[in-house]
């Protein structure tokens, strides 16, 4: 089916890890985006990308880094993961900007 | 500086109602809005947008209302149903090359049966 699929949909690691979350979609839509969400943050950009091999820093980008060989992949990596990165993570689409996107189910990432 | 604000963080209905969900905001340079819906274990699902050359948009049960002079928005649902029930995020963009969404805190709606 057609859509926007992120894996894992949870994951528990411990501090000083890598860990790299994964996005999917089978739209080919351009625009690519990761979030977090955190307990009275909202949603916080971290990273988007306007295309294959395009990327930009969001609001919240320490820490993480991004790639996009790929149209319908965009991988998130957490290079040494801290406890302060414990969150949810979306990964989200947009065929020709920003509005409206399309957001993958999240992964519930634990950092202990 | 949160530029985009939900203060009320839920809201309690009863089905048949009107929901009212509200949403400010601080940077004159927003000129579209989005609000998304969100369930439990769920990615936000987009609802319903308005540009700022409007003051209107409805679909359906759903319609937002833009103030531009006051700077804010709602999200009105009529009438309201149980399956409304979820968390709802007001969003807004700068447009432009801007590819920045900036979301609110979100507002948890029950309507009850």
């Amino acid at each position: 089916d057609a859509g926007i699929t992120q894996s894992p949909r949870y994951k528990i690691t411990e501090t000083g890890r890598q860990v790299t979350l994964m996005c999917h979609q089978t739209w080919s839509h351009s625009y690519m985006f990761w979030y977090r969400q955190d307990l009275g943050h909202g949603l916080r950009l971290i990273y988007y990308s306007a295309a294959a091999d395009i990327t930009d820093k969001g609001e919240v980008p320490d820490g993480y880094v991004v790639s996009r060989s790929k149209t319908e992949n965009f991988p998130l990596t957490l290079e040494s993961a801290t406890r302060s990165q414990t969150s949810v993570y979306f990964c989200a689409s947009s065929e020709f900007d920003v509005r409206p996107q399309h957001f993958g189910d999240g992964t519930r990432l634990s950092i202990l | 500086d949160q530029q985009v604000k939900q203060n009320s963080p839920s809201l309690s209905v009863q089905e048949g109602r009107i929901s009212i969900l509200n949403c400010d905001y601080t940077n004159s340079m927003f000129d579209y809005f989005l609000w998304y819906k969100k369930y439990p274990a769920e990615g936000p699902t987009f609802l319903i947008s308005i540009s700022s050359i409007k003051d209107k948009n409805e679909d359906g049960r759903f319609t937002v209302f833009l103030n531009k002079s006051a700077k804010h928005l709602s999200l009105h649902i009529v009438p309201s149903q149980p399956g409304d029930s979820a968390v709802y995020f007001c969003a807004a963009n700068q447009g432009g090359s801007n590819y920045k969404l900036t979301f609110g805190k979100g507002t948890l709606l029950t309507v009850n049966p």
